[in-house]
């Protein structure tokens, strides 16, 4: 079936470590996002990608990096410099052309010890 | 930067009644679409609403739209247990635009 699988599900960090978050879709969607949910609270955007080998800043893009090296691939790396990085990750693919409409993964949850 | 803000932010409702969120906004937009999310999972899109229609319909499910006043709402009807979870406003301003959430309504349905 077609869809969105990130990986880990779970993922415990020690401060001062980086941590790579896995997206990957097999929707041959051209847009890919990262968002970030904290408890109780709404999605904020962390970076997205409209087309390989390129991609953007959203509203919280400090102390994140991604990369775009493939169409079915976009990993989120959690730096040591995020001061704040538990959190819900959710990353979510476009392919519909001029709607914006988003299909998410499931999901991964950060803490960090 | 949140474009939505929803209201109620927790609402609690007994089964076969009806449920309504409300969105407000604060840019032009393209879209605006709802989506659901069961506790500790990904967001599923429910309904798309696009900025020339002011009302659509989807099974148990009725968006209005307001331009004028910058909002939306999401109405349930004759609502189960299952409809329990959060439920998001996003709007798309078109093109290359990012896709904005607002801040979500958690809704609980008492069997």
């Amino acid at each position: 079936d077609g869809g969105i699988t990130q990986s880990p599900k779970y993922l415990f960090r020690k401060e001062g470590q980086n941590v790579t978050l896995s997206c990957e879709q097999n929707l041959n969607h051209d847009a890919m996002y990262w968002y970030r949910q904290d408890p109780g609270q709404g999605l904020r955007l962390i970076y997205y990608s409209q087309i390989v080998n390129d991609f953007q800043k959203g509203d919280i893009a400090e102390g994140y990096s991604v990369s775009r090296e493939k169409k079915e691939s976009f990993p989120l790396t959690v730096t040591s410099a995020q001061k704040n990085p538990t959190a819900f990750y959710l990353c979510a693919s476009s392919g519909r052309a001029g709607t914006g409409e988003l299909f998410f993964g499931e999901g991964s949850r950060l803490t960090v010890l | 930067s949140q474009q939505g803000e929803e209201d109620p932010q927790a609402l609690s409702i007994q089964e076969g009644e009806n449920a309504t969120m409300n969105c407000s906004y604060k840019t032009s937009i393209n879209n605006l679409q709802w989506y659901r999310q069961n506790s500790g999972r990904g967001l599923v899109h429910l309904i798309l609403i696009r900025s020339n229609e002011r009302e659509k319909h989807s099974g148990r499910l009725r968006v209005t739209l307001d331009t004028s006043k910058k909002s939306s709402s999401l109405l349930i009807t004759a609502s189960r247990a299952a409809d329990t979870a959060s439920y998001f406003c996003a709007t798309y301003s078109g093109g290359y635009q990012k896709v904005t959430f607002g801040t979500g309504t958690k809704l609980q349905v008492i069997p």
